[in-house]
């Protein structure tokens, strides 16, 4: 059964056009949430951990945020350089694996 | 440019050859990691090594053998691999395995043919 699951799975947005990616997880015992970014031919470049819910991150035109259940990836008044391939992960306590997502593939057209 | 290097970026080998995929981190971490990535499919942890041992093989076959020989340095042994096994096998380091975050090379395309 999957314990991450992102959604949508692509976005096609326009420049400036602010929209959310969502992350959903069905593990107990939370020890953090990782978000990443990875672009074509390379490997996922890290963007934010959240460790409680209500805990926000930001960085430049993202925002992460997380609730018990769910942690959502704003992008506000996105830039084509923002094009790219969103990952969200999970850790459990007691245990150091990650499990990913499959990712949201966004597109941010000039 | 990322701390985790890998090499060669591009494979492409047949079933009966046998070739080696390297990685070294220049971050000073303890833990280093193998995943695999295949299209539209969350990536897949391999194998963990923590201070050069290893913690966690999540039943891989035999024809991917790991090997770490310092903390600085991560090799994946390939022999009579499969055209399935063919995708982005990526290598990632971590301070340690407690709840840091995972640094990850650009990954080497493997091609099996």
């Amino acid at each position: 059964e999957d314990q991450v699951t992102q959604s949508p799975e692509a976005l096609r947005l326009q420049e400036g056009e602010s929209s959310s990616l969502n992350c959903s997880y069905t593990v107990s015992g939370l020890r953090g949430l990782f978000w990443y970014r990875q672009d074509p031919g390379k490997g996922p470049e890290f963007l934010f951990t959240l460790y409680s819910a209500g805990e926000e991150k930001e960085k430049e035109r993202l925002k992460a945020t997380l609730t018990k259940k769910e942690s959502f990836l704003h992008i506000t008044a996105p830039k084509p350089e923002d094009s790219a391939t969103y990952l969200c992960a999970v850790r459990i306590i007691n245990d150091y694996k990650l499990s990913f997502g499959a990712g949201t593939t966004v597109t941010v057209r000039a | 440019e990322t701390g985790v290097t890998q090499t060669p970026r591009h494979l492409v080998m047949g079933m009966t050859n046998k070739k080696s995929l390297k990685c070294e981190q220049h971050l000073g971490h303890n833990a280093m990691y193998w995943y695999k990535q295949s299209a539209k499919k969350p990536l897949e942890l391999m194998f963990v090594y923590s201070l050069e041992e290893r913690v966690e093989n999540n039943s891989v076959p035999s024809r991917f053998s790991p090997e770490c020989p310092n903390s600085s340095h991560l090799f994946l042994h390939l022999h009579t691999l499969q055209p399935e096994d063919s995708a982005l096998y990526l290598c990632a380091s971590s301070q340690d395995t407690g709840n840091s975050p995972l640094h990850f090379g650009n990954g080497t395309r493997l091609t099996v043919t």
